[in-house]
């Protein structure tokens, strides 16, 4: 089964809020990437983190990485209507035995209502 | 081409059908990588392809399923004797070298098994 836990399931806010999907995984990941899926798309990578502690930021979206690299988080302020999709973060085991296992977790599906 | 490209975009069988699956990556790419997507679920891993060598299939089901990359460029994915379980959009995806890099993804194809 999965071992990347992603919470919530669902979001719904009000254009111009923030937006957080938290990421969980069970085992230490070598890192994490986060993909967004528009309703009828394929996923669209958006980033990667690999280091420890890491944070990245792409306009209105923040991305971190755990310090133990078991967890990660997307936050998004001020949304707006084309931030609709759902956002699924995605890890690779540290030192897995699986060489091409991305796995995914469940994603937090993001609704905004203008 | 300037992306992934999956066909058919739909397919539908009968139970016990056999079914062909067609990935082609990007110009270039080395790795590829299958995945089954369920409706509301993120993808779960497949199969992975170094060029024409296949170094993970750990996802693979069942010994139904089954992919080739033989010239290390269109990859295709069978499905022999389809259960109604096997209903799925199927995903593929490359990327540029490393098997933990950004993947692109294709659209899909959508599989129902009647």
């Amino acid at each position: 089964g999965q071992q990347v836990m992603q919470i919530p399931q669902y979001q719904h806010v009000q254009e111009g809020e923030d937006f957080t999907t938290y990421c969980n995984s069970s085992t230490t990941l070598s890192n994490i990437q986060w993909y967004k899926q528009r309703p009828g798309g394929h996923p669209v990578f958006l980033i990667q983190l690999v280091k420890s502690g890491e944070v990245k930021k792409q306009k209105r979206l923040t991305f971190q990485f755990g310090e133990a690299k078991k967890n990660s988080s997307l936050h998004i302020t001020a949304t707006q209507t084309t931030d609709v999709g759902t956002y699924f973060c995605a890890g690779f085991l540290s030192g897995g035995g699986s060489q091409g296992n991305l796995i995914f977790g469940k994603g937090t599906k993001l609704s905004v209502k203008p | 081409g300037a992306g992934v490209s999956q066909s058919p975009r739909y397919k539908v069988a009968k139970r016990g059908q056999d079914v062909a699956l067609r990935c082609d990556p990007i110009s270039g790419h080395v790795s590829l990588f299958w995945y089954q997507q369920a409706l509301g679920q993120g993808p779960e891993f497949l199969t992975y392809f170094q060029n024409e060598a296949q170094l993970d299939k750990s996802g693979l089901p069942s010994d139904r399923f089954f992919a080739e990359r033989p010239e290390g460029s269109v990859s295709t994915l069978k499905i022999q004797r389809t259960q109604q379980e096997d209903s799925a959009v199927y995903l593929c995806a490359s990327s540029v070298d490393r098997v933990s890099g950004p993947q692109h993804f294709g659209d899909g194809t959508r599989l129902s098994i009647l």
